[in-house]
């Protein structure tokens, strides 16, 4: 079975650090680009950004860019969404999905709050 | 950047027939978009109905199905059913940028 299977539940303070994971298992992990999507309260999905294990090509929504890191590690078929420092407006619920034209499966998504 | 747009919200009745729209701010959208449409239900993970325009997944239901219609990628319900109260999300592909793009998504009321 494809299955991606991401890190759990995160409560942060602002300014403080975070990476999250994604694990991918049932398919050849560093053949298939993989996305981030971030869902705010209340509101609808916003694409992130990709990466492509095999050779970690990258690319961020223009939203997204430098606001947030997405890497991956094929070695161990884990992707990641990393911040160097939270702000509150980071609060939201983050999917990863696999695919670039055919976006499936995805993750269960992980909660990430960042609150005083 | 690209800004897709779908409709804020439609009503259907059970039984009925409902066409949701996904437009692209850069203009027509085609099948080199790679239209995927989600459906997601309060509290739950996005659900993938439809990838690269009209193509189904094994578990999406035949009422469902997607097309390009008039410039513009559309995902119809075909006897509506209740439990097809939801939100649903098309993504649109630009493969010059390798970047996607949501649509606002629209909330579907069954009634």
């Amino acid at each position: 079975e494809v299955q991606l299977v991401q890190s759990g539940a995160e409560v942060k303070k602002p300014g403080e650090s975070l990476t999250i994971s994604c694990k991918g298992s049932g398919y050849s992990f560093a053949t298939y680009w993989i996305g981030w999507v971030r869902q705010m309260p209340g509101e609808g999905l916003e694409w992130m950004g990709i990466t492509y294990p095999a050779d970690s090509q990258t690319r961020y929504s223009p939203a997204f860019q430098g606001q947030v890191t997405i890497s991956a590690d094929k070695s161990i078929n884990t992707a990641y969404l990393q911040w160097s420092s939270l702000k509150a407006s980071d609060t939201a619920i983050y999917y990863c999905a696999r695919g670039a034209t055919t976006v499936d499966p995805w993750g269960q998504g992980t909660l990430v709050t960042v609150s005083s | 950047q690209t800004v897709v747009t779908q409709e804020p919200s439609l009503t259907v009745s059970p039984g009925g027939t409902v066409t949701l729209t996904c437009a692209s701010s850069t203009g027509a959208v085609t099948s080199d978009n790679f239209p995927n449409w989600f459906q997601q239900k309060p509290g739950q993970t996005p659900r993938p109905l439809i990838y690269s325009t009209n193509n189904k997944h094994s578990w999406t239901p035949a009422r469902f199905s997607g097309s390009l219609l008039g410039g513009k990628a559309a995902l119809t319900l075909s006897g509506v059913q209740p439990e097809d109260e939801a939100e649903y999300y098309c993504l649109l592909y630009d493969g010059s940028a390798r970047l996607s793009v949501f649509g606002g998504g629209t909330k579907l009321t069954v009634l």
